[in-house]
């Protein structure tokens, strides 16, 4: 069965670094998110994406934050200059047309020291 | 807009006793629902989808919910606990077409 992967599953990174989250969402799917889970809280959205630009952002997606599908397969999500608290688990999400059902990947703990 | 209440943030069983996991929406129409689970430190699996074929949804592992429109619930329910039932449970719905708004979950604990 096709599924939404993600690498790498675990980043360490210092403070004011930048770290791109990668993703490959399911091949024949159209509308891709990225969600993000601070340690003991609920999932928050970030930010979608169709069509080749962002469809709809929260207000957590600052001008840090950057997403693109470079080659029609991955999608990444871009940190500029991380900070302490976006340390948390971030999620990829996939789903085709025509479907509210999202697939979603194995998640990427970030930890920003 | 479409909101999402869990009622309880943390609820314990005795294994083989039933689970009740509470889940109220808010909707200006009759939404999609669903139900996520999450286990230690993995990733987010579907357990089930209300997608209005049926009002009772049948999900994996047993688990079921249904969706009461007079009451604007969407509780989850499971005859008999398994330890291995224990995890975080969100409720889930969709707005617009562009993304979901998660509950605050749920953290079931099953003891033996």
């Amino acid at each position: 069965e096709p599924e939404v992967t993600q690498t790498p599953s675990h980043q360490v990174t210092q403070m004011g670094q930048e770290v791109i989250l990668r993703c490959v969402p399911i091949s024949n799917h159209l509308y891709f998110y990225w969600y993000r889970q601070i340690l003991g809280q609920k999932v928050e959205f970030l930010v979608s994406f169709y069509n080749n630009e962002i469809s709809e952002k929260s207000e957590i997606f600052d001008d840090q934050f950057s997403v693109e599908r470079p080659d029609g397969s991955n999608f990444t999500l871009k940190i500029r200059s991380t900070k302490l608290e976006d340390s948390a688990m971030y999620f990829c999400a996939s789903n085709p047309a025509f479907s509210y059902e999202q697939y979603f990947g194995p998640g990427t703990r970030l930890t920003v020291t | 807009a479409q909101s999402v209440t869990q009622l309880d943030s943390h609820v314990s069983v005795s294994e083989g006793t039933p689970v009740l996991l509470r889940c109220n929406y808010s909707s200006s129409y009759s939404p999609s629902l669903f139900w996520y689970v999450q286990h230690p430190n993995k990733g987010l699996q579907l357990l089930l989808k209300y997608t209005s074929a049926a009002t009772l949804v049948k999900g994996i592992n047993g688990f079921e919910a249904e969706f009461k429109k007079s009451e604007t619930s969407f509780h989850l329910t499971k005859p008999s606990a398994h330890m291995s039932d224990a995890a975080e449970y969100f409720c889930v719905v969709p707005s617009g077409t562009y993304k979901y708004i998660f509950g605050t979950g749920t953290r079931l604990k099953v003891l033996a």
